[in-house]
């Protein structure tokens, strides 16, 4: 089986810019896409396939790939984008694994 | 608009069973993959299963196998999650998720939720 790490926490004043980093040797050949959760709500896509950003998800969130990392990136940081932050990726085999999560901190 | 509607979850003791159920809307179901994935208290996502489009292929967590089954009913825009042998590790807040294609693969992802149900398993 094969992991994503992510930093445990980030912290960032609003309109500065926030990067989260979610690293695995899989992503050299597979996708990563990137969840949003905050308190008390069910997760939201917000990239998909490293760098798509599905309708209704405002373009100051962004995704980047290079090599093993992925890299979730929040341009002009909002106080209501504090929130949890998960990276996701597949096996061919259909196997499913998610990262262990980032809490974002609006200071 | 799709919408996703779980049910069943509950408190059930250790060695139980119990089953959970996702109503779908807004969407041709048959046409996408459906998955479980669940979230212990204060703790992190974790994918649980999936069951591809038609209903003929499934996979399971390693944490799960053997004891969860995954099926869906394409008539009834539903997919179930039969639940057996409960640990208390099993504890979560368990989530219906859809998959944008019908077939699971190297790009699976979950592009719609619901809003969970609770299942807590306690004696």
């Amino acid at each position: 089986s094969y992991e994503l790490t992510q930093p445990p926490s980030v912290s960032v004043s609003p309109g500065q810019t926030a990067r989260i980093t979610c690293s695995g040797d899989a992503l050299s050949k597979a996708y990563a896409h990137w969840y949003q959760q905050k308190a008390g709500q069910a997760p939201l896509l917000i990239i998909y396939k490293d760098t798509e950003r599905p309708s209704g998800i405002p373009g100051r969130f962004s995704g980047y790939s290079s090599g093993t990392t992925v890299t979730l990136i929040i341009s002009g940081v909002q106080a209501e984008d504090e929130a949890d932050y998960y990276c996701q990726s597949a096996e061919s085999s259909g196997i499913l694994i998610f990262g262990g999560g980032t809490k974002l901190t609006v200071l | 608009e799709e919408q996703l509607l779980e049910s069943g979850g509950g408190l059930v003791q250790p060695g139980g069973s119990l089953r959970l159920s996702c109503e779908a809307s807004g969407f041709i179901f048959s046409d996408y993959a459906m998955s479980w994935v669940r979230q212990a208290p204060g703790k992190g996502l974790e994918w649980v299963s999936s069951i591809s489009g038609s209903g003929g292929k499934s996979y399971f967590a390693d944490s799960v196998k053997g004891r969860f089954t995954i099926s869906r009913n394409n008539s009834k825009n539903t997919v179930e999650l039969q639940m057996n042998s409960l640990r208390i590790e099993d504890t979560a807040a368990y989530f219906c998720a859809q998959v944008p294609t019908p077939i699971l693969g190297s790009i699976t992802y979950f592009q719609h939720w619901g809003q969970g149900t609770l299942v807590i398993v306690s004696s």
